[in-house]
């Protein structure tokens, strides 16, 4: 039963808009999250992260916002570049110590429009 | 500094057939791991280790065997290939003190006939 899921496949954005990017999760253990990015023949690339004792974390383009309540974490890109344009995975863990088990959700395709 | 590698990076084998997937990192980092991705699965985690000579298993680790026997080595072995065997295999790691910023890498793609 997947734990993490991402229920939009692809999301399609003007350059220089906002894009918005879900992810909802079913474990209430989870108290680490993290998105990731993915080229196409590429392995996926650390993006940001947020503890669940935050709600926010930006890092300079990028912002992740975690509602615990809802379950719910969302990526905000602003503004959206051609070369965001890839697959994003949210990602969760019950233990922010390391060398624990990552769940990933199935990935949303991104594409900024020129 | 190559990071983290995969060898091979393409493979086909035949039901039954055995193989062994080598991930290295030159990174010094402590924890690997193995996931597997499939269409509209996103990445489930096979097995992963916290330090050499330690293994433990993940979400999907029916099939597979792995070994740490050098810090900088993980290998993910299938005894005898199925078809639901077909995916792509990425390894990762990461350092202990940036536990959740996982190095991932090219990914080997796996086809079971």
């Amino acid at each position: 039963d997947q734990q993490v899921k991402q229920n939009s496949p692809s999301l399609s954005v003007q350059e220089g808009r906002i894009s918005i990017l879900n992810c909802d999760y079913t474990n209430s253990m989870f108290d680490y999250f993290l998105w990731y990015k993915k080229y196409p023949a590429e392995g996926p690339t650390f993006l940001i992260s947020i503890s669940s004792i935050k709600d926010k974390n930006e890092d300079g383009r990028f912002t992740v916002f975690l509602n615990k309540s809802a379950k719910h974490l969302s990526l905000h890109i602003v503004p959206s570049q051609p070369g965001d344009s890839a697959v994003y995975f949210c990602a969760a863990s019950e233990a922010e110590y390391g060398g624990n088990q990552f769940y990933f959700g199935t990935g949303t395709s991104l594409t900024v429009i020129p | 500094n190559a990071g983290v590698t995969q060898t091979p990076k393409f493979r086909v084998l035949k039901t039954g057939q055995s193989m062994t997937l080598l991930c290295a990192q030159d990174m010094n980092h402590e924890y690997m791991y193995w996931y597997r991705q499939d269409p509209g699965m996103g990445l489930r985690l096979i097995h992963y280790s916290v330090g050499e000579g330690t293994t433990a298993k993940g979400e999907v680790p029916d099939g597979y065997n792995v070994s740490r026997l050098k810090k900088q080595n993980f290998l993910l072995g299938l005894e005898s290939a199925a078809p639901s065997q077909t995916s792509v295999y990425f390894c990762a790691s990461t350092p202990v003190g940036q536990w959740y910023e996982q190095y991932f890498g090219p990914g080997t793609r796996l086809t079971v006939t």
